[in-house]
């Protein structure tokens, strides 16, 4: 499975827009991006996820390179439950349909 | 929409007894499963993937004869712990695939405190 690279932690203002980075930069042609967030105690939760366009829904939007070797999820305006760890992967069409999670990025939200 | 129910949220158990968890994929069918360990401040990491009808497929270094999965309908998957002991204890969670290459829906979690 190709690997992604996230910050260990990042910190937000409520109300502010949140940006965060995702590499990946040995992402193969066939590769889906997915982001999920997992808040405190609970499972993880599907946020967005893409292929070579920017896709937008009612949680967050997400940019993706023009080589796709990077991505960004954007909160557009922060809460105090957006804090969770997010998670960025990479699912090959052709793989057996497996989410191999990487140590994702640490959402603190300030109030 | 999907919901993957998972019972039980929290269980204690003594050592060397064995614990099932399930999963139930709510109004819709889940023909894959995939069932997931989380020690306190790490990333989830894949056991195995349970297909309805067949044997699991387990994850190297994961012992199949102490974490047993069954997926005997299109709606319900077990994992039971055999012969638990304090090592196993940890989060676990499940997951279902809801269509083709659209999302997954994740069970809410167990955590298996094993005394």
């Amino acid at each position: 499975d190709a690997k992604t690279t996230q910050p260990n932690s990042m910190e937000s203002n409520e109300e502010e827009p949140v940006h965060l980075p995702c590499n990946h930069s040995t992402i193969s042609g066939t590769d889906y991006i997915h982001w999920y967030r997992q808040l405190p105690s609970q499972g993880p939760e599907y946020v967005i996820h893409g292929l070579t366009s920017n896709v937008n829904n009612r949680m967050a939007s997400l940019a993706i390179a023009e080589d796709r070797k990077s991505s960004t999820l954007i909160l557009h305006r922060a809460t105090l439950r957006d804090a969770a760890v997010y998670y960025c992967i990479l699912r090959d069409l052709d793989s057996s349909y497996k989410l191999i999670f990487g140590s994702g990025t640490r959402l603190l939200v300030r109030p | 929409g999907a919901v993957v129910s998972q019972h039980p949220s929290r269980v204690i158990c003594k050592s060397g007894t064995s614990v099932k968890i399930e999963c139930r994929s709510l109004d819709f069918q889940a023909t894959t499963m995939f069932w997931y360990r989380q020690f306190p401040k790490q990333s989830l990491m894949l056991m195995a993937t349970s297909n309805e009808g067949s044997k699991a497929t387990y994850e190297q270094g994961v012992e199949k004869d102490k974490f047993l999965i069954n997926h005997a309908s299109l709606t319900l998957s077990t994992l039971t712990v055999t012969s638990a002991h304090p090592e196993d204890s940890s989060f676990y969670i499940c997951s279902a695939r809801t269509y083709p290459n659209y999302g997954y829906t994740f069970g809410s979690g167990t955590r298996l405190t094993v005394v």
